[in-house]
């Protein structure tokens, strides 16, 4: 993989439906992955930064996890509300550059009520 | 809770013109970006500065791009001469320390060149 690549591209679920979505990278000179969540109009909201193999992360209903080795990272949202219906965008940081996000396209999730 | 202001939130100009894109940044964070996405493509780093310089830029940050924090709030992109290419929306964002710390975003300037 030499991008940061997300699937689905989109996604519409049930409220009250449980669901997940996918990160992959490039393994190689990994530093850190981020997930932000983002509202048409408003700002990315930062959820995780994730930099261990095998770390998990929560943030009340939504949890990601982390495989380094592999080059994947996987969102999960428990029972999804209307109000998750966004854009989730995962980020790489290689350890070439430190600071650098580099930006999958985003899982464009709609929650119908 | 403290976030990141941009202005203006949509800026149209003539193809050939100077633009100057205003963030003003989370107070006590050191480090600042710009990002930028093209409508229907992702969004791509521009460049990172700390302690008043540049430390990094992609390729896509040439020499019609320049940023500079003229005082202790504000921070700006500015674009020499726009081209039809450079339409997109561009977020500003900032840390509190670089490396895996977490970026905050603005809620993106709109510039549009006709």
């Amino acid at each position: 993989i030499l991008n940061v690549e997300q699937s689905p591209q989109s996604l519409h679920v049930q409220e009250g439906d449980s669901t997940n979505f996918t990160c992959s990278f490039p393994s190689s000179n990994f530093y850190a992955l981020h997930w932000y969540r983002w509202e048409t109009a408003k700002s990315p909201e930062a959820l995780f930064v994730m930099t261990l193999n095998g770390d998990e992360k929560k943030k009340g209903r939504i949890s990601a996890t982390l495989n380094t080795k592999e080059g994947y990272s996987y969102l999960y949202i428990k029972g999804s509300q209307p109000e998750d219906s966004a854009t989730y965008l995962c980020a790489r940081i290689s350890s070439g550059s430190a600071r650098q996000l580099t930006f999958g396209s985003g899982t464009q999730l709609t929650v119908l009520p | 809770e403290p976030e990141v202001t941009q202005t203006p939130s949509h800026q149209v100009t003539q193809m050939g013109q100077e633009v100057i894109l205003r963030c003003v940044p989370i107070s006590n964070h050191l480090y600042f970006y710009w990002y930028r996405q093209i409508l229907g493509q992702k969004v791509e780093f521009l460049v990172s500065f700390y302690n008043n310089e540049i430390s990094e830029k992609s390729e896509i940050f040439d020499d019609q791009f320049s940023v500079e924090r003229p005082d202790g709030s504000n921070f700006t992109l500015k674009i020499r001469s726009t081209k039809l290419e450079d339409s997109a929306m561009y977020f500003c964002a900032s840390s509190e320390r670089g490396d895996t710390d977490t970026q905050y975003f603005g809620p993106g300037t709109r510039l549009t060149v006709l």
